[in-house]
């Protein structure tokens, strides 16, 4: 199985600020890779897939880059509806694995 | 506007079996892959299985293999999730998710997903 490990667990940030989250596989996944992100007592929403292409309706602050084994997710300046927890899942092969977690705390 | 609605969760005792139910609405329900997706209370998420557009492939998780059973039925746009032997660590928000690229099985991604069902196993 591929082993995803995020990094931080957790970050806290200010309103404005650049935040990077580390994705990093257990072997290689080429680009397939997607970020999500869920708030609290809610379900999770795709931000990006393919490691760097960004869903349809999701603001350009957010990009994804990386591929192989070490993949980012950068919010560029974030904003008070960014404050939520973020996941990294690779889709390379079964099983599908999703990171542990990073999560976006307000300083 | 898409939508996906689970049902089924509840309290049930480690051993004895449950079935979740997902309908899908607003788009094509017959050339998506679907997937269960859960996860158990403060914890990251776990993929469960997933199911091809045309019920032909499916994929589960060692942790469910065995146990749960992926299925669809394209005429009522429903996906299901049979739960059998359940165990305490079973308990979880179980979600239903939408592959996001149509009529493929090599894309993994999950670009729409349900508000979730909560499965309790507890004696």
């Amino acid at each position: 199985d591929i082993q995803m490990t995020q990094s931080p667990s957790s970050v806290s940030a200010s309103v404005g600020d650049r935040v990077t989250i580390t994705c990093r596989a257990s072997q290689g996944v080429s680009s397939w890779l997607a970020w999500y992100q869920q708030k609290p007592g809610k379900a999770p929403k795709l931000l990006i897939y393919t490691a760097s292409s960004l869903q349809s309706g999701v603001p350009s602050r957010f990009s994804g880059s990386g591929s192989g084994t070490d993949f980012t997710l950068t919010i560029s300046s974030l904003q008070p509806e960014d404050f939520a927890t973020y996941y990294c899942q690779q889709a390379h092969s079964f099983p599908l694995t999703f990171g542990g977690g990073t999560k976006v705390e307000i300083k | 506007q898409v939508q996906l609605v689970e049902s089924g969760g509840g309290v049930v005792q480690p051993g004895r079996s449950l079935s979740l139910s997902c309908a899908a609405s607003g788009f094509t329900f017959s050339s998506y892959a679907m997937y269960w997706v859960r996860q158990a209370p403060d914890k990251g998420l776990e993929w469960v299985a997933v199911i091809s557009y045309d019920g032909s492939k499916t994929h589960y998780a060692d942790s469910v293999k065995g146990r749960f059973t992926i299925s669809r039925d394209n005429s009522k746009d429903t996906v299901y999730l049979q739960m059998n032997s359940l165990r305490t660590e079973d308990t979880a928000v179980f979600y239903c998710a939408k592959e996001s690229t149509v009529t493929t099985y090599s894309y993994f991604y999950m670009d729409v997903w349900g508000k979730g069902t909560t499965v309790t196993v507890s004696s």
